[in-house]
């Protein structure tokens, strides 16, 4: 059951440019969709969201942009620091019926190289 | 920044044996959740809490497995009877209300081990 699927299982970028993140999901029924950080040792932590409304969100460095005929989205950090190396979650959520559980990604592991 | 606090960090049990994992929710949180992760695998929704009561559980989440709230901080998660493939990485999460954001919190997790 991969609802939502994030292809590349590790991406590295060099440090100043461009970090693409790449996510497709299956279900129709999602309509909110979520970016999640995650250090070693540490839980998920919530990074940027974005509702089926709307085909862009920017919050800083990060934006997240939603094509909705092809099921995708996608997460840009610019420009990429070292801080930011970590793994990358996408998860996705069917608000309207009331459910409240996220499904997730199964993760890319980004590094940034100094 | 409020945080979810999870204890143990690890547990080690042997197989069969009855484990709780422990979390204390942000404080004024309404909805709790328990989601895991297998080495190598994605993170998985298991189950949700709401007003005393199990709002939603996923196939995981069978007789084996059970929730509390005993008081009001604490949020439990007690695994009845071990087995091997229970091992994994167990985080609690909360957040505030259920419509108007779908953020939540995560605890850092508890590494469970079942020998």
């Amino acid at each position: 059951d991969q609802q939502v699927k994030q292809n590349s299982p590790s991406l590295s970028v060099q440090e100043g440019r461009i970090s693409i993140l790449n996510c497709d999901y299956t279900n129709s029924m999602f309509d909110y969709f979520l970016w999640y950080k995650k250090y070693p040792a540490e839980g998920p932590t919530f990074l940027i969201s974005i509702s089926s409304i709307k085909d862009k969100n920017e919050d800083g460095r990060f934006t997240v942009f939603l094509n909705k005929s092809a099921k995708h989205l996608s997460l840009h950090i610019v420009p990429s620091q070292p801080g930011d190396s970590a793994v990358y979650f996408c998860a996705a959520s069917a608000r309207g019926f009331g459910n409240e559980k996220l499904t997730f990604g199964t993760g890319t592991r980004l590094t940034i190289i100094p | 920044e409020p945080e979810v606090t999870q204890t143990p960090s690890h547990q080690v049990t042997q197989m069969g044996q009855e484990v709780i994992l422990r979390c204390v929710p942000i404080s004024n949180h309404l909805y709790f959740y328990w989601y895991r992760q297998i080495l190598g695998q994605k993170v998985e929704f298991l189950v949700s809490f709401y007003n005393n009561e199990i709002s939603e559980k996923s196939e995981i989440f069978d007789d084996q497995f059970s929730v509390e709230r005993p008081d009001g901080s604490n949020f439990t998660l007690k695994i009845r009877s071990t087995k091997l493939e229970d091992s994994a990485m167990y985080f609690c999460a909360s957040r505030g209300t259920a419509t108007t954001n779908e953020k939540l919190f995560f605890g850092s997790g508890t590494q469970l081990s079942v020998l």
